[in-house]
């Protein structure tokens, strides 16, 4: 089946530095990833779609200097938090739809867990 | 705003009973409703998925139920096995087609031995 790796899955990190969160699709190719943020106990929030060869489109309320989305290749997005604080503390996943399993079926990642001290 | 929402944030059931998990939305133009099962520390999983033109869809042990009148929709899960034990999360489809799913606040399931 349709396979979406993270790397890395979890990452402890200071206060100001930036993270780099990647995003691949093992076994199929995606012009098409999303970026999701999940809080503690809280639902998955859609951060932004990230298109191969061309700009993210981030949802209302993400800032879009903060978190960078590049999207180089068929098969990996990279999603870099950049100068990180304690709040950006959560867990990012990305998804992808491999396409021949319905409409729109998004295969997730395992997830990348982010602390910020 | 297109929203979707979970009747109850937690449930719990007994080894083996059947167990319900509800779904509402928001978004009448919503074109499939997809269900996914999140375990601890991991990503969503896909369960099943439903397309607006069904009221119901049937898979192994899991039974998704789809009222557009009310819009509702509901996950039946047969004979609730502990591995079971997770948060589900209904997702809808938007009616643009881009791909973007809007998940829902999830119901923790837990299930007893």
């Amino acid at each position: 089946g349709a396979v979406v790796s993270q790397h890395p899955s979890w990452v402890i990190c200071k206060s100001g530095t930036s993270v780099k969160i990647e995003c691949r699709s093992l076994d199929f190719q995606a012009t098409t990833m999303f970026w999701y943020r999940q809080f503690p106990k809280q639902s998955l929030m859609l951060m932004a779609t990230s298109n191969e060869g061309s700009k993210a489109t981030y949802e209302q309320g993400v800032e879009k200097d903060k978190f960078l989305i590049n999207h180089a290749s068929l098969t990996l997005s990279t999603l870099t938090v950049t100068s990180a604080h304690p709040e950006d503390s959560s867990f990012y996943i990305c998804s992808a739809n491999p396409g021949g399993t319905g409409a729109n079926v998004l295969t997730f990642g395992a997830g990348s867990r982010l602390t910020v001290l | 705003g297109e929203s979707v929402g979970l009747h109850l944030p937690t449930l719990s059931v007994q080894e083996g009973d059947n167990s319900i998990i509800n779904c509402a939305y928001s978004n009448s133009a919503s074109d499939y409703f997809i269900w996914y099962k999140q375990e601890s520390g991991k990503g969503p999983q896909f369960i099943i998925d439903i397309r607006s033109n069904m009221d119901k869809r049937q898979g192994q042990r899991v039974t998704v139920l789809l009222n557009k009148t009310v819009k509702h929709l509901s996950l039946q899960i047969a004979a609730t096995q502990p591995g079971d034990s997770a948060v589900y999360f209904c997702a809808s489809g938007g009616s643009s087609n881009t791909g973007k799913l809007i998940f829902g606040q999830g119901t923790t399931l837990q299930v007893k031995p």
